[in-house]
């Protein structure tokens, strides 16, 4: 089966300006979940999409992030505007409905805001 | 809530030598474990996991974890590592009842670059 597919793989952008992250699951996977790791630092839970539902998004860091999972299947992730702080890797995982643990993971998206 | 210690941030050994990463945990409740790998240039990829009985786990390329609930720790090893093992590896939580909001959440340390030199 093919995986998740993220893309862009790399996003460079002035601060300021808008990006937008995409993300196709594995394919019948309604869980769906957005992480990002900044700077070197521990990879952080944005939100959870189970369909189109989000089911938690206590990490989406402030209301310059907007995501979106159209008809349950590919996701979107909004930036705007992007700041600097907002430069690092952003995950996309998938798991069947029901599955708690061990998902499947992206290859993400590096964004570089300058 | 959950909180992971990945005690190394980094380590380099050489080839063919033992090499042991560390990880402590903290939760309220009762956690899935997990260890995932990222190659360069690739995406996270799972290593192992331990959900539940034997304490100890191995993943397809010689590495292992044990669970330790006393002292809180999965921590991973291998014998002997290869060239090809060089990666930055992620200790992982998740809180086991399906019933919590976060329960499918993972909770990541922050990650130990394992280097292996010739």
């Amino acid at each position: 089966e093919a995986g998740v597919t993220q893309f862009p793989s790399h996003s460079v952008i002035e601060k300021g300006q808008t990006v937008t992250l995409r993300c196709d699951p594995i394919s019948g996977h309604d869980n769906l979940y957005w992480y990002r790791r900044v700077m070197g630092k521990e990879i952080k839970f944005l939100l959870h999409f189970v369909k189109e539902s989000k089911q938690d998004e206590s990490g989406m860091p402030n209301n310059r992030f907007l995501a979106e999972r159209t008809g349950g299947t590919y996701s979107t992730l909004k930036v705007q505007p992007a700041e600097l702080e907002d430069s690092g890797v952003y995950f996309c995982a998938s798991s069947p409905l029901g599955r708690n643990y061990g998902y499947t993971f992206g290859s993400g998206t590096r964004l570089t805001v300058v | 809530a959950q909180s992971v210690t990945q005690l190394d941030s980094q380590v380099p050994v050489f080839e063919e030598a033992p090499v042991e990463l560390r990880c402590n945990y903290s939760s309220s409740v009762s956690v899935y474990l997990f260890w995932y790998v990222q190659y360069p240039n690739q995406g996270l990829q799972l290593l192992l996991k331990y959900l539940s009985g034997s304490t100890l786990v191995e993943s397809i390329n010689g590495f292992e974890a044990e669970f330790n609930k006393s002292q809180t720790s999965f921590h991973l090893r291998k014998p002997s590592v290869h060239i090809s093992d060089t990666a930055e590896y992620f200790c992982a939580v998740s809180a086991r009842n399906p019933q919590e909001t976060s329960g499918s959440r993972l909770t990541f340390g922050e990650g130990t670059q394992l280097t292996v030199n010739p």
